[in-house]
């Protein structure tokens, strides 16, 4: 199995301030045949199911804010929220779909500082 | 708008048979893979499996000699069953859909509401 790892486990930002979070693959989901990374990014508000962000490592899902990024490649990638917002609290994980079975990091919390 | 809307037991005895189901409304139920993911209380989440219209199924390891999905396209359903429970498996499970395409039905845009599932004497 893939395993993803994410950190921080949690971060407190200030609103309109940036938050990182990081994920590292165990190994690569990048294939180089369709020249793609699979790798998803998911925010989970309480009592929710997880909404998806990001696909393809960069690629935002219809709807979703700008000020959410994807970037990275290979068996590190990052999603970044450009000045957080308060509805922006949330859990994220990313997930990789480049093999079975699909794997998903621990979760990181963003809070507001 | 597509919505899944899912049901089944939320109380279940250890040995027992989890058996949930989740109905697709709206939009194509076939050109996609289903799938079913769970998360204990509090904790992280776990792929179990996923199917596509025509009942080709792959499974998570760890769970594959107690699972089992299954699809009926006459009532754009799929299931999800899971033997031989134990405290272990008491999460929210949820069913989800990914998008069309064998490349990205790994990318699970559409979730249902989640099931409390707890296994407890």
């Amino acid at each position: 199995d893939i395993v993803m790892t994410q950190s921080p486990d949690s971060l407190a930002v200030s609103l309109g301030e940036r938050a990182t979070i990081n994920c590292k693959c165990s190994q690569s989901v990048f294939n180089s045949s369709k020249n793609k990374n699979y790798l998803n990014w998911y925010q989970q508000k309480a009592g929710q199911p997880p909404k998806l962000l990001i696909f393809w490592a960069s690629t935002r899902e219809s709807g979703v804010p700008d000020r959410f990024t994807g970037s990275g490649s290979g068996t590190d990638f990052t999603l970044t929220i450009s000045s957080l917002q308060a509805e922006d609290v949330a859990v994220y994980y990313c997930q990789q779909y480049y093999t079975t079975p699909r794997t998903f990091g621990q979760g990181t919390k963003v809070e507001i500082k | 708008q597509v919505q899944l809307q899912q049901w089944g037991a939320g109380l279940l005895k250890p040995s027992e048979t989890l058996s949930l189901t989740c109905a697709v409304y709206g939009g194509s139920f076939t050109n996609y893979y289903w799938s079913w993911i769970r998360q204990p209380p509090g904790k992280g989440l776990e792929w179990i499996g996923e199917i596509n219209h025509s009942g080709s199924t792959t499974y998570n390891p760890s769970l594959k000699s107690r699972v089992t999905i299954s699809v009926d396209t006459s009532k754009n359903q799929f299931s999800l069953k899971l033997s031989s429970v134990t405290a272990a498996d008491t999460a929210v499970y949820y069913c989800a859909r990914g998008l069309s395409g064998t490349m990205v039905r790994g990318v699970m845009n559409y979730w249902g509401q989640g099931t409390l599932v707890t296994v407890s004497s």
